[in-house]
């Protein structure tokens, strides 16, 4: 079975500041760990993936993941927010078919 | 801009009346997905197409009917709905759907059962 955890409801951040939206795994196996932003009113798109290969993930937007095995984590991080990252952030675990989403965590931006 | 299009973005209708969503893919995804979303929630799975063949049926009530007319087509019959069914409809396609790639949603179709 795979699940994933989002802690976090909300999180604020200043514009120019690093944002970190949170998320931990269960899964047995090698896990398959995405990242997907929703827009208001929009549908969600994905800003990426880990499968296998190098822990450090880039994506779109400047965002970029790191999975860390040991704790269990593939936490979604960005160097410099910006008003526009405001949305509703999903993390999700396993193949295409069977996708597990996470809560969500609604990203603040605030100038 | 999305690669998924699904219309119409916005349905209204009473509970006796029969309407359908569509959505449209021209990425050759061989895999087709319905997602209920209710507002702040994660999208939950309804059914999935692989190879135009219906592959999943997450127990969805019998008013919503599934449709894979071809490879690129997914259309969703909606028939005597119930006020609670009004939500977001996602329809998403990937590559095929038994590996680790990534979902490409289209912008949804807002229902409103009145």
């Amino acid at each position: 079975a795979q699940s994933v955890a989002q802690p976090e409801d909300q999180v604020n951040v200043a514009e120019g500041n690093p944002l970190t939206v949170k998320c931990t795994y269960s899964v047995s196996g090698n896990p398959y760990l995405f990242w997907y932003v929703q827009y208001p009113n929009r549908g969600l798109q994905f800003l990426l993936k880990y499968i296998t290969g190098d822990n450090l993930v880039k994506g779109s937007y400047g965002f970029e993941a790191e999975f860390n095995k040991s704790q269990t984590s593939f936490h979604l991080k960005k160097p410099s927010a910006l008003v526009s990252d405001s949305a509703l952030y999903f993390c999700a675990s396993g193949t295409a078919s069977k996708l597990t989403f996470g809560t969500g965590t609604r990203l603040q931006v605030t100038l | 801009d999305t690669e998924v299009t699904q219309t119409p973005k916005h349905l209204v209708m009473g509970m006796t009346n029969k309407k359908s969503l569509k959505c449209e893919q021209h990425m050759g995804h061989r895999a087709m997905y319905w997602y209920k979303q209710k507002a702040k929630k994660p999208p939950e799975l309804m059914f999935v197409y692989s190879y135009e063949k219906l592959s999943i049926n997450e127990s969805v009530p019998s008013r919503f009917s599934p449709e894979c007319p071809n490879s690129s087509l997914l259309n969703l019959h909606l028939h005597a709905l119930q006020p609670e069914d009004s939500a977001l409809y996602l329809c998403a396609s990937s590559q095929e759907g038994s590996k680790g790639g990534e979902l490409f949603f289209g912008e949804g179709s807002r229902l409103t059962v009145l």
